[in-house]
């Protein structure tokens, strides 16, 4: 199974300041199809988790532009340009392109 | 409205079984791979079965294989997980998720793009 390792777990942020999540898998993500399988989700409080990332780079429906993905083969990142009180939660990376889903640790997101 | 109810979690003993169930509405759903993730308390979310559309394939991580099986039933729009010899570590909040997939013809694979609907989950309990 691909192992997903995220850096770091902990993140305290100031509002307005930027953010910054890696991701790196055991395997290369990306595959003959040009596409690197890795989603990035965010679980806010007492939620249930929610896609902002797709294919590595591509934001969700309705997900602000100040998130951004980026990264291929073994080493992804995701981007917050400037950190609302609203982007508090857990992030996590996952794994797409074998049927055996993984996903990292998970990097919690706090305001200072 | 794409919608993904889980039920059937609770208290059960340690050697127990459960069943969930996750009600879908809103979206084809034979058409879609879904998946249960499971989360303990206070911990990362863990992927723990996907199923193909119609239910040909079906996957399990290490941890639950030979004591959990993932089923659907495409005439009621409905995914199941029956939970056997239950474990104090299969406590958690159980989660079922739509994926977003496609098929790779010239390498004959499956790719999971994204899980783009999940449900509020439902908690299961392992305990005496």
């Amino acid at each position: 199974d691909i192992v997903m390792t995220q850096s770091p777990l902990s993140l305290p942020v100031t509002p307005g300041e930027p953010a910054s999540i890696s991701c790196r898998s055991s395997q290369s993500l990306l595959q003959s199809t040009g596409y690197n399988y890795l989603d990035w989700y965010v679980q806010k409080p007492g939620q249930s988790p929610q896609l902002l990332i797709y294919l590595g780079s591509y934001r969700a429906s309705g997900v602000p532009d100040r998130f951004s993905g980026s990264g291929s083969g073994t080493d992804f990142t995701l981007k917050i340009s400037r950190v609302e009180a609203e982007d508090v939660g857990v992030y996590y990376c996952m794994q797409g392109p074998q049927t055996s889903i993984t996903f990292g640790q998970g990097t919690r997101l706090e305001i200072k | 409205e794409v919608q993904l109810v889980e039920s059937g979690g609770g208290l059960v003993q340690p050697g127990g079984s459960l069943r969930l169930s996750c009600a879908a509405s809103g979206f084809t759903f034979s058409s879609y791979w879904l998946t249960w993730v499971r989360q303990a308390p206070g911990k990362g979310l863990e992927w723990v079965a996907n199923i193909k559309e119609d239910g040909s394939e079906k996957y399990y991580v290490d941890s639950v294989r030979g004591r959990f099986t993932v089923s659907r039933d495409n005439a009621k729009k409905s995914l199941y997980l029956q939970m056997n010899s239950l474990r104090a570590e299969d406590t958690g909040l159980y989660y079922c998720a739509k994926i977003r997939s496609g098929y790779d013809y010239p390498s004959g694979h499956w790719y999971f793009y994204y899980l783009d609907v999940w449900g509020k989950g439902t908690t299961v309990t392992v305990s005496s």
